[in-house]
C-alpha cells in the first residue's frame, strides 16, 4: 500500500562517485520534493518540481541535482558525494502547493559515504 | 526567514500520561501546519494537518492546536502507550513557495 516509494532503502557509495537516488508515487500528485536530514536535525528541503517546474532551493550545493521524467518519477543525483552528505533523504508528495495539501513521505535511503 | 522550534528535544513520561508536545515559529504568514512522526530510520508519517484558517484538529488521542497570532502549535496526545515512542516534529508551510520549514523534533519515550 506505500504510496510513495523510495529505493534502495540504504545506499553506500565510495567518496566522489556519482549516485542516484529514486522515487516514485502512485498518487499521481503534481508537487514532488527532495529533503536531506541528517542525524537528529530536522529535513531540510533540497528542491521541489510543481509538475515539470524545477524549484532549486538557494543552499542547495551545486553537486545535488534531480530530474523528473514523469509525473510518478523523481530522481536525486549526487554528482560528487563527500563525507558530508551522508544522511537520509526523504523524498515527499502533494497533490498540489496550497493550504489544504499534506505532504506525504517515503521510507527514505539512508545514504553512506566511504 | 522562517524558523521552527520545538522544545524539549526529548521527553520521557511512564505510561497513560497526557502531554503536550509544542512547537513555535517565527512568521506567521503561513499556509498550514503539519505534524508528523518519525520512529527511527524511518520516513515521516503524517499525523495531523492544521489550515492556518483552523484553530485545531483531532484525531483518535491525538489533538493539535495552532495559534498563528502568537506563532505557537500544540500536540496533545492523550493517554500514551509505549507505541507512541517517537520523534514528533512540526512543519510549517509558509505563505509564499508552499515551502515548508522543519523544526528539530521532540523525541518521545513512553515507559511502560
Amino acid at each position: 500500500d506505500a504510496m510513495v516509494i523510495q529505493n534502495p532503502r540504504y545506499q553506500v557509495t565510495q567518496f566522489g562517485k556519482p549516485v542516484t537516488l529514486s522515487c516514485s508515487q502512485t498518487l499521481n500528485h503534481n508537487v514532488m520534493y527532495w529533503y536531506q536530514q541528517k542525524s537528529s536535525q530536522a529535513p531540510k528541503l533540497l528542491f521541489h518540481y510543481y509538475d515539470k517546474d524545477f524549484n532549486n532551493e538557494a543552499d542547495t550545493p551545486d553537486n545535488f541535482q534531480s530530474r523528473r521524467p514523469n509525473t510518478s518519477f523523481c530522481f536525486l543525483d549526487i554528482r560528487s558525494p563527500g563525507l558530508g552528505d551522508a544522511a537520509m533523504y526523504l523524498c515527499a508528495t502533494s497533490r498540489e502547493k496550497g493550504a489544504f495539501q499534506p505532504q506525504h513521505f517515503g521510507d527514505g535511503t539512508r545514504l553512506s559515504i566511504l | 526567514k522562517q524558523e521552527v522550534t520545538q522544545i524539549p528535544a526529548a521527553l520521557s513520561v511512564p505510561e497513560g500520561e497526557n502531554l503536550v508536545l509544542n512547537c513555535s515559529f517565527t512568521d506567521s504568514a503561513i499556509y498550514n501546519l503539519q505534524w508528523f512522526r518519525q520512529d527511527p530510520g524511518k520516513g515521516l508519517t503524517s499525523l495531523l494537518l492544521i489550515q492556518s484558517s483552523q484553530r485545531e484538529q483531532t484525531s483518535g488521542r491525538l489533538n493539535a492546536s495552532l495559534d498563528k497570532s502568537s506563532g505557537r502549535s500544540t500536540l496533545y496526545i492523550a493517554a500514551s502507550q509505549p507505541g507512541d515512542s517517537a520523534t514528533y516534529l512540526c512543519a510549517v508551510r509558509g505563505a509564499n513557495a508552499g515551502k515548508s520549514t522543519f523544526g528539530d523534533g521532540t523525541t518521545l519515550t513512553v515507559k511502560p
